[in-house]
C-alpha cells in the first residue's frame, strides 16, 4: 500500500495570507489527524477527522481549520498567517481511533508540509 | 488535558552501549503508549508501542516498559548503532472527553550514537 502523502511539500507565504494543505491517507484508513511540529513546541495536535466529521480538536485558534472528504482525504486551512505559524505540518492516518472505548490502530505519518511565513 | 514529560532532551552514547529514555504522563485513563523515531528531514516512524494491559514489550534491540501505577514508561535501546541516531518521541493516548482519543507527544530526545 502507498503511504500517507501530503502536498505541497514546501510552501512560502507572507503574513496575512491564507494557505491550504492536503493529506491523502493510506487506502482504507478513515481517521486523519493533523499536527504542527516546531523546534520549540515539538509535536502539537491540531485536530482529527473521521468520516468527514471533526472528532477532536487541540488548543489552536480558529484560524486553523480543516475538513475531510468522502474518500478520507483531508485538507487543513490556515487563514491570516502569522510568523509563528512557520512549522512542519504533519498529518497521520489510521484505520480508526476510539472505537469501543479503545484506540484500534497505529497512526502513520506523512512526510509533512514545510510552511514558511515571511 | 494530558501532560507528557520526556527526559533527557539530549543523550549521547558510545556505539554498543545502551540508551534509555523516560516519559511520564498525568492521565491514569491513558491506555496506549507508542514511541516514534524521527530522522533529520524525515517523517516520524513508529518503532514500538505498548498497551496498558502489558508491562513490557521487546522487539530485537528495542524494548518498552510501562509502570501504570507510577504513570511512566521507558524506551530501552541495547547495542546502539550509529543509525540509531535520531530524535525519539514518546506519546500517550487517552480519552479526549469528546468520545474520541487523542495522542499527546513528549518534546523529544535527540539521541547521538558516537562510533
Amino acid at each position: 500500500k502507498a503511504g500517507v502523502t501530503q502536498t505541497p511539500r514546501y510552501l512560502i507565504k507572507t503574513r496575512g495570507q491564507q494557505v491550504t494543505l492536503s493529506c491523502s491517507p493510506i487506502s482504507g484508513h478513515r481517521s486523519v489527524s493533523w499536527y504542527q511540529q516546531t523546534p520549540g513546541q515539538g509535536l502539537q495536535f491540531l485536530f482529527e477527522y473521521f468520516s468527514e466529521t471533526q472528532r477532536n480538536k487541540g488548543n489552536f485558534p480558529g484560524r486553523f481549520s480543516g475538513r475531510q472528504f468522502s474518500n478520507s482525504r483531508s485538507e487543513m486551512n490556515v487563514s491570516t498567517l502569522e510568523l509563528g505559524d512557520s512549522a512542519l505540518y504533519l498529518c497521520a492516518s489510521s484505520l480508526d481511533r476510539g472505537l469501543a472505548g479503545e484506540s484500534t490502530d497505529t497512526q502513520y505519518f506523512g512526510p509533512g508540509t514545510r510552511l514558511t511565513v515571511l | 488535558g494530558e501532560n507528557v514529560e520526556q527526559h533527557p532532551s539530549t543523550l549521547s552514547v558510545q556505539e554498543g552501549d545502551s540508551a534509555v529514555i523516560k516519559c511520564t504522563y498525568s492521565d491514569s485513563a491513558s491506555n496506549y503508549f507508542p514511541w516514534y523515531k524521527q530522522e533529520l528531514g524525515k517523517r516520524p516512524q513508529l518503532i514500538i508501542d505498548i498497551r496498558s494491559n502489558v508491562g513490557e514489550k521487546k522487539d530485537q534491540r528495542i524494548a518498552v516498559t510501562l509502570n501504570k501505577t507510577a504513570k511512566h514508561f521507558s524506551l530501552h535501546i541495547t547495542e546502539t548503532q550509529p543509525e540509531d541516531s535520531a530524535v525519539y518521541f514518546c506519546a500517550v493516548e487517552g480519552p479526549s472527553g469528546a468520545g474520541s482519543y487523542q495522542l499527546t507527544f513528549g518534546k523529544g530526545t535527540k539521541l547521538s550514537v558516537i562510533p
